[in-house]
């Protein structure tokens, strides 16, 4: 049972880019949710797809943009890269967007911006 | 706003300990709660979870009891092994996928 893909692994990028991350959700999982992670804090998040619409968002400016396929698979978009979007980016799913679901997370994509 | 406050590490115990690792938390409404773990090179994990008032979610020897009273959700284990030592994250769930989290506390256990 494949659980939560994230690619790239990790990424360098010039300040000012643009870059795109990919995650395909655990097998029978309908909703994909994506989560900035600092160093040395916790996931925050960023925004969840479900039925190929954006259902909640977080505090983040709308540089960040996302998309979800028709077989549930998710993109991150992050356009004019600055410094401080350097982080790891995950991807979590679950089934259905209720609030007793547990999340299931991607190891994630370490982003380097220079 | 939404926030969870746990406790800050490192902590480090030796093996065959008793582990407390406290978590609270600041939402509107009834949220579910939740403990996840990252062990060294691996992703993001469900440890447990409790979805409503005095539930107590329970998992490899580790328990949380959900306290609406306190706003609390503190994690415990009797028994620490090295294997345990990982990063544990307090979460919660109120509208629907928005998870929110605390800023992990790491944990090393020493044989």
């Amino acid at each position: 049972d494949a659980g939560v893909t994230q690619s790239p692994t990790h990424l360098i990028k010039t300040r000012g880019q643009q870059v795109t991350l990919r995650c395909s959700p655990k097998s029978g999982h309908d909703t994909v949710s994506w989560y900035q992670q600092a160093l040395g804090q916790g996931p925050q998040f960023i925004f969840q797809y479900y039925e190929e619409e954006e259902r909640q968002r977080g505090n983040f400016p709308d540089r960040f943009s996302g998309h979800q396929f028709p077989n549930y698979s998710s993109e991150l978009n992050v356009n004019a890269l600055l410094l401080g979007d350097s982080a790891l980016y995950l991807c979590a799913s679950s089934s259905g967007t209720g609030e007793r679901s547990p999340l299931h997370f991607g190891n994630g994509t370490r982003l380097t911006v220079t | 706003g939404n926030s969870v406050t746990q406790m800050e590490g490192p902590v480090t115990l030796s093996e065959e300990a008793f582990l407390t690792i406290n978590c609270t938390y600041t939402a509107t409404g009834y949220p579910s709660l939740f403990w996840y773990v990252q062990y060294p090179g691996e992703g993001l994990q469900l440890l447990l979870k409790a979805t409503k008032a005095d539930d107590k979610g329970s998992n490899k020897g580790f328990e949380a009891t959900y306290r609406k009273e306190t706003t609390s959700f503190h994690l415990e284990k009797g028994s620490v092994q090295v294997s345990d030592s990982a990063v544990y994250f307090c979460a919660f769930n109120t509208n629907a996928g928005k998870s929110t989290f605390g800023d992990g506390t790491t944990l090393t256990v020493k044989p």
